[in-house]
């Protein structure tokens, strides 16, 4: 049984790149979760997805961040014209329904903005 | 707002005693609260969780308590192990599956 799969595991771009991570969830998990986190720092909520719809965005910054989870193919989070601020690890969480159910995480990936 | 408080940044503690992690809220109507742990480069892991309705439950070598009058969850681990080492994250859904986060205690395990 695969768990969470996020790939890349590291991604580095210049500022004014965009940035692509994406997020795979476990088998049979239709709730995608997004969260970011700063070093030595808790994660912070950004978006609560379920197949093709948003939600919850209430910590997704209002511009240059957006997200989706396609009908098919793996959770998008996307984010343009990256800023050094946007350095962080980002993860992926995926739980079976949207009933106070475990959250499982992904590994994350490391965003490094230059 | 919501918040969630770690009274102690970083833990240490000689292997085979007991740890206890705590946690302060400040949002009453939460009814679903989790303990994570995150070693080093890798993504939070579920440890145990609770629910309102409850104040103690136990699993594996761990134990979480829930205070609902003072608004404060615990975590104990009993006879800690080197491999316990890790950030150690509280966590309550706000709603709908919206999880807050604690800053995170450092648990350090001596031999």
């Amino acid at each position: 049984n695969a768990g969470v799969m996020q790939n890349p595991r590291h991604l580095v771009r210049r500022r004014g790149q965009e940035a692509r991570l994406r997020c795979s969830p476990m088998k049979g998990h239709s709730h995608v979760y997004w969260y970011r986190q700063l070093p030595e720092e808790g994660l912070k909520f950004m978006v609560y997805l379920q197949k093709e719809n948003i939600i919850d965005e209430s910590g997704m910054p209002k511009e240059r961040f957006s997200a989706e989870f396609p009908k098919e193919g793996p959770s998008i989070l996307r984010i343009q014209q990256v800023v050094r601020g946007d350095s962080a690890a980002y993860f992926c969480a995926s739980s079976f329904t949207g009933d106070h159910n475990e959250q499982f995480f992904g590994p994350g990936t490391r965003l490094t903005v230059l | 707002g919501e918040s969630v408080g770690l009274h102690l940044p970083t833990l240490s503690v000689q292997e085979g005693d007991n740890s206890i992690i705590n946690c302060a809220y400040s949002n009453s109507a939460s009814d679903y609260f989790i303990w994570y742990k995150q070693e080093s480069g890798k993504g939070p892991q579920f440890i145990i969780d609770i629910r309102s309705n409850m104040d103690k439950r136990q699993g594996q070598r761990v134990t979480v308590l829930l205070n609902k009058t003072v608004k404060h969850l615990s975590l104990q681990i009993a006879a800690t192990q080197p491999g316990d080492s890790a950030v150690y994250f509280c966590a309550f859904d706000s709603g709908y599956n919206k999880l807050i986060f604690g800053a995170g205690t450092r648990l350090a395990v001596h031999p």
